[in-house]
């Protein structure tokens, strides 16, 4: 299996803020990876695919990049709806596998 | 819009099997897509369980392989999980999903308890 380690487990930012998370996959994972939100009694959402493709609906302020085994997830002017955790997915290889996820809290 | 909803029990006694259902509307499951059963932990951590294509094959994380089955009614558009022998290590809320496109229930929380 694909390992994904994702940090950091938490963050807190301000208003305003740019915030960024990393996953490194155990291999390279061809730039196929997701990153997902999910709010408190909630499904998941995806947000990005194929590492920097924003699906629709999802606003500007979020991108993503990397390749090989390392990637981000960036949101640049953090507001106060994007109080979330956020996961990354691996879906080059199965079992597909998920990062451990990643908290944002609003200081 | 495709919707998804899925059911069952919200406590299994351990050694029993787990059985849940998706239903499926707004779109035929034999069109397209694969259909996955994904549970989140209470610590958070997420799992891919497996899934059944549109047209029948079945593929399953080799962590549960012995234990779960994914099958399907495509006369009522619904497809079903069974996870055998659970333990209280299979406590989760259970979603059923479509990830690509991204299609997910609001998910359901099951206990495994005495």
């Amino acid at each position: 299996d694909i390992q994904m380690t994702q940090s950091p487990p938490s963050l807190s930012a301000s208003l305003g803020d740019k915030v960024t998370i990393t996953c490194q996959a155990s291999q390279n994972i061809n730039k196929y990876i997701a990153w997902y939100q999910q709010k408190p009694g909630k499904a998941p959402r995806q947000l990005i695919r194929y590492t920097s493709t924003l699906v629709s609906g999802t606003p500007s302020r979020f991108s993503g990049s990397g390749s090989g085994r390392d990637y981000s997830f960036s949101i640049s002017n953090v507001e106060s709806e994007d109080i979330a955790s956020y996961y990354c997915l691996q879906y080059d290889n199965l079992p597909l596998t998920f990062g451990s996820g990643t908290k944002l809290e609003i200081k | 819009e495709i919707q998804l909803q899925e059911s069952g029990p919200g406590l299994v006694k351990p050694s029993q099997s787990l059985s849940l259902t998706c239903s499926v509307t707004g779109y035929t499951i034999t069109s397209g897509y694969d259909w996955s059963w994904i549970r989140k932990f209470p610590g958070n951590k997420m799992e891919w369980m497996g899934y059944i294509s549109y047209s029948g094959s079945t593929n399953y994380n080799p962590s549960l392989k012995s234990r779960i089955s994914i099958t399907r009614d495509t006369s009522k558009n619904q497809f079903f999980l069974q996870l055998n022998s659970v333990t209280t290590e299979d406590t989760a809320t259970y979603y059923c999903a479509s990830m690509q496109p991204d299609y997910w229930g609001q998910g359901v929380m099951v206990t495994v308890s005495s």
